[in-house]
C-alpha cells in the first residue's frame, strides 16, 4: 500500500491564483481530512469527509473548497489564493472504528 | 478556549537517557488523548492512544500517562537514541469525527 498520498510537494502561487491540492489514499479509509500546519500553532482543521458525496468544515475552512467523488480521493481547492494561506497543508484518512490518522508527505505552499 | 500548550523550546538529551515530554490542556475534557511523531518535511506519524479511563500506556520504549486531574499527560522515550530526534505532537480527541485538537509539539534532540 501507498498509504496516503499527496501531490505536488511543493508549489509556489501568486496571489489571485487558483489551484487544487491533491490527496489520495489506497487503504479504503472513509474518513479523509485536510488540516494546515504553521510555525508556532498546531494542525489545524480545513476540511473533512465521512465518506463520498459527504464533505464539511473544519475551524479554518474559509477560502478552501472540497468534494469527495471517490472513497480514495479527496482534493483541495483553493479558489483565490491569499498570502495568509501561506503553509503546509496535511491530508490524513482514518477507519471510522479507529482513531489513529494516517497522514501524508504534506505540500509546501507559498502564496507570493 | 479550549488549549493545549507543549513545550515550545526543544529538548536536548543524552543517549540513554529518559526523554520525558509534557502535554497539559485547559478547557478540554478529552475522551482520549494521542501521541504523534514528526521528521522534517514529513506528515505526522500515529504512535500511542491512551483514553480517559486509562493512566498508563507502554508500547516498547514508549509509555504514555494520561491524569485527567491534573490534566496532563507526559510522554516518556526510555533508553533514548539519536534516531528517537524528532518532534512529538501531542493530541486530544473528545469523540465523534474529527473533534481532534493538536498541539504545537516539541522538538526532541537526543545527543550521542
Amino acid at each position: 500500500n501507498a498509504g496516503v498520498t499527496q501531490t505536488p510537494k511543493f508549489q509556489v502561487l501568486k496571489t489571485g491564483q487558483s489551484m487544487t491540492l491533491q490527496c489520495a489514499q489506497d487503504m479504503n479509509h472513509e474518513y479523509m481530512s485536510w488540516y494546515r500546519q504553521d510555525p508556532g500553532m498546531g494542525l489545524r482543521l480545513i476540511h473533512y469527509s465521512v465518506g463520498a458525496g459527504i464533505t464539511d468544515q473544519g475551524e479554518v475552512p474559509n477560502g478552501y473548497n472540497v468534494s469527495r467523488s471517490t472513497t480514495e480521493d479527496f482534493p483541495l481547492r483553493l479558489l483565490s489564493a491569499a498570502p495568509s494561506q501561506t503553509s503546509v497543508y496535511f491530508c490524513a484518512s482514518r477507519i471510522p472504528s479507529s482513531d489513529t490518522q494516517y497522514f501524508g508527505p504534506g505540500t509546501r505552499l507559498t502564496v507570493l | 478556549s479550549q488549549k493545549i500548550e507543549q513545550n515550545s523550546e526543544a529538548l536536548n538529551i543524552q543517549e540513554g537517557k529518559t526523554a520525558t515530554l509534557t502535554c497539559n490542556y485547559t478547557n478540554y475534557s478529552p475522551a482520549y488523548l494521542q501521541w504523534y511523531r514528526q521528521d522534517p518535511g514529513r506528515g505526522p506519524v500515529f504512535l500511542l492512544l491512551i483514553r480517559e479511563n486509562e493512566k498508563e500506556k507502554r508500547k516498547e520504549r514508549l509509555k504514555v500517562t494520561f491524569d485527567t486531574t491534573l490534566k496532563q499527560s507526559l510522554f516518556h522515550i526510555t533508553a533514548s537514541q539519536p534516531a528517537d530526534s524528532a518532534t512529538y505532537l501531542c493530541a486530544l480527541g473528545s469523540g465523534g469525527y474529527q473533534k481532534v485538537t493538536f498541539g504545537t509539539g516539541t522538538k526532541l534532540q537526543v545527543i550521542p
